[in-house]
């Protein structure tokens, strides 16, 4: 098992520019969430997907929207990229959303100039 | 949104030392989690509480529930170099997880 995967692992962007970070996880896991990880932060929600079919915002959302493509891939989006957007970016996934461990993925170091 | 106050924000140590890092929060939570993350990696759970006043040893690291359901404490004995890195806590509420702002860990060897 690969776990969760994330690519790219890294990108830089212009601003305004747009791209899609991809996320896919097989541990036919229900739920699905992506992060943003700024220094002295910790990790703060962007985006969640309890269930197939399902997305929620969470703490962070704006800019960003998200496809839960099928059980196994969830994908960001970023349509107008920003310099506060500059972050690492983590994919996780948990059996249920109501359970504790979420599995994280390398992330996806991006920079927006 | 949620804020968890996670301390000291960086620690250098002796290998050999304890430590001991917390976590406070202004919000009830029903689960603590306490992750590490190793450089240009994920974190990676290393102990969940489920009940107030519930300790848990997993190892040379041991992690305690508050019993107000709003703080949490991890501690390491007897530090090894391979315990460098990032300590985050984190509140599970409903389906959201919310992380404090980590503990940087370095081991002198």
């Amino acid at each position: 098992n690969a776990g969760v995967t994330q690519t790219p692992k890294f990108q830089v962007l212009k601003t305004g520019q747009s791209m899609t970070l991809q996320c896919a996880q097989d541990m036919n896991h229900n739920s699905m969430y992506w992060y943003r990880q700024d220094p002295g932060m910790g990790l703060r929600l962007i985006y969640y997907s309890a269930s197939e079919g399902t997305t929620d915002k969470g703490e962070v959302p704006n800019g960003y929207n998200v496809s839960r493509l099928n059980k196994r891939e969830f994908s960001l989006r970023l349509e107008s990229a920003a310099p506060s957007q500059t972050s690492v970016y983590f994919c996780a996934s948990t059996q249920d959303h109501s359970y504790n461990e979420q599995f994280f993925g390398p992330g996806t170091r991006l920079t927006v100039l | 949104g949620q804020q968890l106050n996670q301390s000291p924000q960086s620690m250098f140590i002796q290998e050999g030392e304890d430590v001991s890092m917390n976590c406070t929060s202004s919000s009830i939570f029903n689960t603590w989690l306490w992750y590490k993350q190793d450089p240009g990696e994920g974190p990676v759970l290393l102990i969940a509480l489920y009940k107030a006043g519930e300790l848990t040893s997993n190892g040379r690291l041991t992690a305690q529930f508050g019993i107000t359901r709003k703080d949490s404490f991890l501690n390491i004995s007897a530090s090894i170099p391979s315990d460098v890195g990032i300590y985050f806590c984190a509140g599970l509420k409903g389906a959201m997880l919310t992380f404090g702002g980590g503990t940087r860990l370095m081991v002198k060897p």
